[in-house]
Order: C-alpha cells, then sequence, then structure tokens
C-alpha cells in the first residue's frame, strides 16, 4: 500500500514563528502535492512538485515556499505564519502526471494565534 | 478558469435508499474523473473513476459520465450509515508542455439516515 505520512497531525504555532510541515512518500512518486482546506472552500493547490529540486506554484502560493530535496520528501514552509493560515494542510502523491489518482496523508492541522 | 461544480448539500437519504451526487465541470477537453470520499476529520480517499462515456459500476457504487453534457455523477445504491460522508469530484485535464491539472469540486456532504 502507498503510504504518504505528514509529520505533525497538530500544530499551534505563533503569528510570525517559521513553520514546517514535512511529507514522505514511500511509493517512489514523482508528483507531490500541497493542498490547503477550509470549510466552504474546499482544496486548494499551494504548491506541486514533479521532479526532485522541481517546484511549481499553486492557486495559492503566496505566503508559502516548498523544498523537494529528496524524491520522497516534500516540505511545506510558511515563513511568517499568519492567522489566516489557520487550516488543514494535505499532503498528496501520484504515480504519473497524467493520472489523477491522488494518495493523500492524513493531514496537519495548523492553528497560528 | 477550469472549474468543478457540485452542490454542497447536505443531501439526506433514509437508509438503503439510493443516494445520487452530482457533479458539473467546465472544460470540455476534460479527460478523466474522479470521486473522493472525505470522512469527517479524515482525508479524501478514491473510490472511483470513470473515463469514457456511460456507466461503470463498482459494488454498490455506480459513476455515470455524459461528456457531452459535462456532467458527472455517483449513485450509492443501498446507502449505509457508513456512507456518510463529503463526497469530492475531481476533473483531469491536460493543461499542456506535458502538464495535467486536476482540479476538484468543493464537495456534496451526504448523511445517511438509519
Amino acid at each position: 500500500d502507498v503510504k504518504v505520512t505528514q509529520s505533525s497531525r497538530y500544530l499551534v504555532k505563533r503569528t510570525g514563528e517559521k513553520v514546517f510541515l514535512e511529507c514522505v512518500q514511500d511509493m517512489d512518486h514523482e508528483n507531490m502535492f500541497w493542498y490547503r482546506q477550509d470549510p466552504g472552500l474546499g482544496l486548494r493547490l499551494i504548491y506541486f512538485s514533479y521532479d526532485v529540486k522541481m517546484k511549481e506554484k499553486g492557486d495559492i502560493p503566496e505566503g508559502y515556499s516548498v523544498s523537494r530535496e529528496k524524491k520522497e520528501r516534500f516540505s511545506l514552509i510558511l515563513e511568517s505564519a499568519s492567522t489566516n493560515q489557520t487550516s488543514m494542510y494535505l499532503c498528496a502523491s501520484k504515480w504519473t502526471e497524467n493520472t489523477g489518482e491522488l494518495f493523500f496523508g492524513e493531514g496537519s492541522r495548523l492553528t497560528v494565534l | 478558469q477550469k472549474e468543478v461544480e457540485q452542490n454542497s448539500g447536505p443531501l439526506s437519504v433514509p437508509e438503503g435508499a439510493i443516494a445520487s451526487l452530482n457533479c458539473t465541470y467546465s472544460d470540455r477537453g476534460s479527460q478523466s474523473f474522479f470521486w473522493y470520499r472525505q470522512y469527517s476529520g479524515k482525508s479524501p480517499e478514491l473510490i472511483m473513476s470513470i473515463y469514457s462515456n456511460g456507466d461503470k459500476e463498482d459494488g454498490r457504487f455506480t459513476a455515470q459520465l455524459n461528456k457531452a453534457s459535462q456532467y458527472v455523477s455517483l449513485l450509492i445504491r443501498d446507502s449505509q450509515p457508513s456512507d456518510s460522508a463529503t463526497y469530492l469530484c475531481a476533473a483531469l485535464s491536460y493543461s499542456g508542455a506535458g502538464s495535467y491539472q486536476l482540479t476538484f469540486g468543493k464537495g456534496t456532504k451526504l448523511s445517511v439516515i438509519p
């Protein structure tokens, strides 16, 4: 079974703190994604990556950056957390670009005070 | 801007009934379609995919695709309380230069009443 593991299920941070969300997949997927999910707004794509050291902006990249130094690991970084970044963050991966079959991690619920 | 539209619900059906979830998409070039189920507090999981016009059945679930009408649906027969969840519809489109875009709807919340 494909496993996508997110390092933290729940985080509470203060405004202005730097936040790292880690995601690791164990099936050699090339494609990895970071979404945030908010009530009424659905899933929104923040960043994605199709290869090591490669990144592409999604629909809402402002206030976020990413890092993909190894194929299995994709990190989301909030340089200076703000209260409007309180959300559920979901990491996902997939085999190839031309499939819609995403494997999601369990999610990281971030609260910024 | 590619869009996938779903009725947010909640859709309430009695146990044993057929639940019908609907989705429309804006990009006529969308190639394949997916239904994800998301239980409260959990992450989405893929339950059905459909690539060509017509019906695709898997157990109690049937996905239906009508590309002419740009319409996708998911039928759940003999609905069970365990089917209560939010169902996300997604469409995959080719966006050029070897890239593909997966667009999600906002989801329909289904409640199956015992």
